[in-house]
């Protein structure tokens, strides 16, 4: 159950777009359309901002977006504001019957 | 609305138990898996356990597996996270979550638990 791989932090000035990649292998995020995006600002619980690769649950801006090549997924925040500013976690259920979370990913908005 | 109330958390020395409890509301409980995920201080999110929505499945973390038991009493709206030998880096704040499909829908705020001497 080895952690997802993800970029440490990422930046962009407001109305910038950013991507945020997720990396896992076969077992993970490449055998399954199951790879989840969830929000965290500083002493909150985590938000889910994206399901199933690339579904947005209801009230999440169509600013964020989610893909996904091979092993490798991603998420896309078009059109910055402050408020995006947080760390973002991808998720990916396993071959395991378990999940598995990435790294974290601080996003600073200049 | 949709409700998460984690409770049960506190400081506790290494190699004892503690039982976290969740209780939810605004929704049919007893048609949801539930997971629980932990955060360690400053570190990142780890998933620790799932429980199916009738409470037939259960899976765990390798880190937690043969000293954690996750269960849930339908009748109650609650789910349950059994900590038995507790180690210092099960130090953490621990989250409940609804599951959607494969995703965590809903989160609790968290509990913490401190594991020290």
């Amino acid at each position: 159950q080895s952690a997802l791989t993800q970029p440490a932090s990422v930046s962009g000035s407001p109305g910038q777009s950013i991507t945020i990649s997720c990396t896992g292998t076969s077992s993970d995020v490449g055998g399954y359309n199951y790879v989840s995006w969830y929000q965290q600002h500083p002493g909150k619980a985590p938000k889910l901002m994206i399901y199933e690769v690339s579904n947005r649950p209801s009230g999440v801006p169509d600013r964020f977006s989610g893909s996904k090549s091979g092993n490798t997924a991603s998420l896309t925040i078009s059109g910055l504001q402050a408020e995006d500013e947080a760390d973002y976690y991808c998720s990916s259920y396993t071959s395991s019957s378990s999940w598995v979370f990435g790294g974290g990913t601080k996003l600073t908005v200049l | 609305q949709v409700q998460l109330v984690e409770s049960g958390g506190g400081v506790v020395q290494p190699g004892r138990s503690l039982r976290l409890s969740c209780a939810a509301s605004g929704f049919t409980f007893s048609s949801y898996g539930m997971h629980w995920v932990r955060q360690a201080p400053g570190k990142g999110l780890e998933w620790v356990a799932v429980i199916w929505y009738d409470g037939s499945n259960k899976y765990y973390a390798d880190s937690v597996k043969g000293r954690f038991t996750i269960s849930r009493d339908n009748s109650k709206n609650t789910l349950y996270l059994q900590m038995n030998s507790l180690r210092a880096e099960d130090t953490a704040v621990y989250y409940c979550a609804m599951g959607t499909g494969r995703a965590f829908d809903i989160w609790g705020q968290g509990t913490m638990v401190t594991v020290s001497s």
